[in-house]
């Protein structure tokens, strides 16, 4: 029961251009998400977060979108760089009921110099 | 401020044996979670400790295993080790526990487990 979709393995983008990662999710309990970026070799390393009272989250280059009625966020990162070719997971949790963090299964982002 | 750090960060094992594999979270950070990392799966959450209790289990078998001391550091152990058991291992902390907001994550650079 995968709570939690990134149905997009990969994508490649140009540097200098827009990425847009998306992720899905199923369980309407979630109210916080978050993304987080991963090297090979490291371990995930948080990027950014959004409650759901917002629809928005900006951080410098990374704005998060969160669209509740759709159960859908996704990451924008503008403008894209060679240092952020990595695997991107999105994840959520749940003030009440199923309280653990749960991950989707990664977008792996390449930026094409 | 250090960050989380794990031990070792890299175990070959035979199947059948068991292992431990150690957390240190970062400092004031009372909740440690673990999750397994395999190809095409994610991280596959495996359980929660906070202040030293077990919060919440993922639906792994009873051969995984886990504690956390008075200190917050945690412990996991595999016994009868499978070879399907091969992953990396991350170890995850935060101030509080999950839910609420409070659990932005920071994980630790994982431990590698080859089980031959």
């Amino acid at each position: 029961d995968q709570q939690v979709k990134q149905n997009s393995p990969s994508l490649s983008v140009q540097e200098g251009r827009i990425s847009i990662l998306n992720c899905d999710y199923t369980n309407s309990m979630f109210d916080y998400f978050l993304w987080y970026k991963k090297y090979p070799a490291e371990g995930p390393t948080f990027l950014i977060s959004i409650s759901s009272i917002k629809d928005k989250n900006e951080d410098g280059r990374f704005t998060v979108f969160l669209n509740k009625s759709a159960k859908h966020l996704s990451l924008h990162i503008v403008p894209s760089q060679p240092g952020d070719s990595a695997v991107y997971f999105c994840a959520a949790s749940a003030t009440f009921g199923n309280e653990k963090l749960t991950f989707g299964t990664g977008t792996r982002l390449t930026i094409i110099p | 401020k250090a960050g989380v750090t794990q031990t070792p960060r890299y175990l070959i094992k035979t199947r059948g044996q068991q292992v431990t594999l150690s957390c240190s979270p970062i400092s004031g950070h009372r909740s440690v979670s673990w999750y397994q990392q395999t190809p095409g799966q994610g991280l596959q959450f495996l359980f929660e400790y906070f202040s030293e209790t077990q919060r919440n289990k993922g639906n792994f078998p009873g051969r995984f295993s886990g504690r956390q001391f008075s200190n917050s550091r945690s412990e996991m152990n595999v016994s009868t080790l499978e070879l399907g058991d091969s992953a990396l291992y991350l170890c995850a902390s935060s101030y509080g526990p999950t839910g609420g907001g409070t659990d932005t994550q920071y994980f630790g650079p994982g431990t590698r487990l080859t089980v031959l």
